[in-house]
């Protein structure tokens, strides 16, 4: 069964740029996949970030942007600011409507 | 406004039975496919299942399978989850929320807040 995956952990200064990844265990994430990023605060439900590669969600600052980067899509994330330290996902069509979420991020900044 | 309010959530003995349900107002409830999405205590988030607007094709993740049934009254504008024969391992929040397909993207734009299950004896 193909897993999603992205990083467990990263860590990013105070206006620095992090980019965060979501793959496949096998094979490339495509237009296919339809992937798209959320973000997740601890005890909040999830918000929409990113959707059709590069489109923000309404009211998503332009510090977040979307991508393909080789194999994988990507978000990335610059100016980091403090309040961006949360969990970062990634969803992908897996075919025959089926949806699966990577196991997303931790996101620290500092 | 788009609101999505889930109800039903509660502590059930495992191999017992309950139900979700999701309140959806603010658009039209029938033009979108919607889905339920699962979070354990201190874990990722977990795609559980989808229904199509007229209810007629559904999908879900093959840990549910033949245990829980999603289903939608788009009269009432309301989703539904029926879980059965539930496990310690379906201890989750339960996010209900709004598929939409734009410029040929599918995607989840709208969240609820969730509904905690926890199966414990």
């Amino acid at each position: 069964q193909t897993v999603v995956t992205q990083e467990p952990s990263f860590s990013v200064s105070p206006g620095g740029t992090v980019t965060l990844t979501c793959g496949l265990s096998s094979g490339s994430v495509s237009t296919n996949h339809y992937p798209s990023w959320y973000q997740q605060t601890p005890g909040q439900a999830p918000r929409t970030l990113i959707y059709n590669t590069n489109t923000r969600s309404s009211g998503v600052p332009d510090r977040f942007s979307g991508s393909f980067l080789g194999n994988k899509a990507a978000l990335t994330i610059t100016g980091a600011q403090a309040d961006d330290e949360c969990d970062y996902y990634c969803v992908l069509r897996m075919g025959s409507g089926i949806w699966v979420f990577g196991g997303g991020t931790k996101l620290t900044v500092l | 406004e788009v609101q999505l309010v889930e109800s039903g959530g509660g502590l059930v003995q495992p191999g017992g039975s309950l139900g979700l349900s999701c309140a959806a107002s603010g658009f039209t409830f029938s033009n979108n496919w919607m889905t339920w999405v699962r979070q354990a205590p201190g874990k990722g988030l977990e795609w559980v299942a989808n229904i199509k607007p007229d209810g007629s094709v559904t999908s879900y993740v093959d840990s549910v399978k033949g245990r829980f049934t999603i289903s939608r009254d788009n009269a009432k504008n309301s989703l539904y989850l029926q879980m059965n024969s539930l496990r310690a391992e379906d201890t989750a929040v339960y996010y209900c929320a709004r598929w939409t397909y734009s410029s040929g993207w599918w995607y989840i734009d709208f969240w609820g807040q969730g509904a905690l299950v926890t199966v414990s004896s």
